[in-house]
């Protein structure tokens, strides 16, 4: 079965830092592009971040470029996003999406959980 | 960034009602553009990729079509387990941005 499970989230105070991490299985980590997406509560989905299979590709929103540095091991199959001088507005449902792509399709096909990061002052 | 505006923002239907949501973007996108079904306090599940190719596993009474600027999510036919809030996203270009969602509620 594929599946995605995300850990590492919790409450922490303004300025600070967390890792969160995704544990993939399944499908061949490797071959797929990943991404982590937040949903602030009752609002909708924001992508954050995203990297390519090889992990030499990285992709940032501006609103955290900077910030958060997305990366991943392919020998353990995980993903993870460093998140540091956390902010109030970064408060968030923090999901890892595997993105599947082709010439002309491209869509998060599997989305984990989610794991919540609180920032408080 | 192109922006993605959805209409409704939300709705009341029946079970057995023929639902229509709108995606518009804010500059052409071709197809690429996806639909997700979120259920409360559930992870997002891709419906439809492609703006109107049916993901593996997922109902026909769900379809998705449109081209360009504007798309357009239909469920022929309500059934209780589709009260949800549903997004488009964009993957034409980066940074992939989605709609604001919209709550489709039981009336």
């Amino acid at each position: 079965e594929v599946q995605l499970l995300e850990s590492g989230g919790g409450l922490v105070q303004t300025g600070g830092s967390l890792r969160l991490s995704c544990a993939a299985s399944g499908f061949t980590f490797i071959s797929y592009a990943m991404s982590w997406v937040r949903q602030a509560p009752g609002k909708g989905l924001e992508w954050v971040s995203g990297i390519g299979g090889s992990g030499y590709t990285t992709y940032y929103a501006e609103s955290v470029k900077g910030r958060f540095t997305i990366s991943r091991d392919n020998s353990k199959n995980t993903l993870y996003l460093q998140v540091n001088s956390l902010r109030a507005e970064d408060t968030a449902m923090y999901y890892c999406a595997k993105r599947f792509s082709t010439t002309s399709e491209d869509a998060f096909d599997i989305w984990g959980q989610g794991t919540m990061v609180i920032v408080s002052s | 960034d192109i922006q993605m505006t959805q209409s409704p923002s939300s709705l009341s239907a029946s079970v057995g009602d023929r639902v229509t949501i709108t995606c518009r973007a804010s500059q052409r996108i071709r197809g690429n553009l996806n639909w997700y079904q979120q259920i409360p306090r559930k992870a997002p599940k891709l419906l439809i990729y492609a703006a109107s190719t049916l993901q593996t596993g997922v109902p026909s009474r769900f379809s998705g079509s449109g081209s360009g600027t504007d798309f357009t999510l239909t469920i022929s036919s309500l059934q209780p387990e589709d009260f949800a809030t549903y997004y488009c996203q964009q993957s034409y270009s980066a940074p992939p941005t989605f709609g604001q969602g919209t709550k489709v509620e039981i009336k």
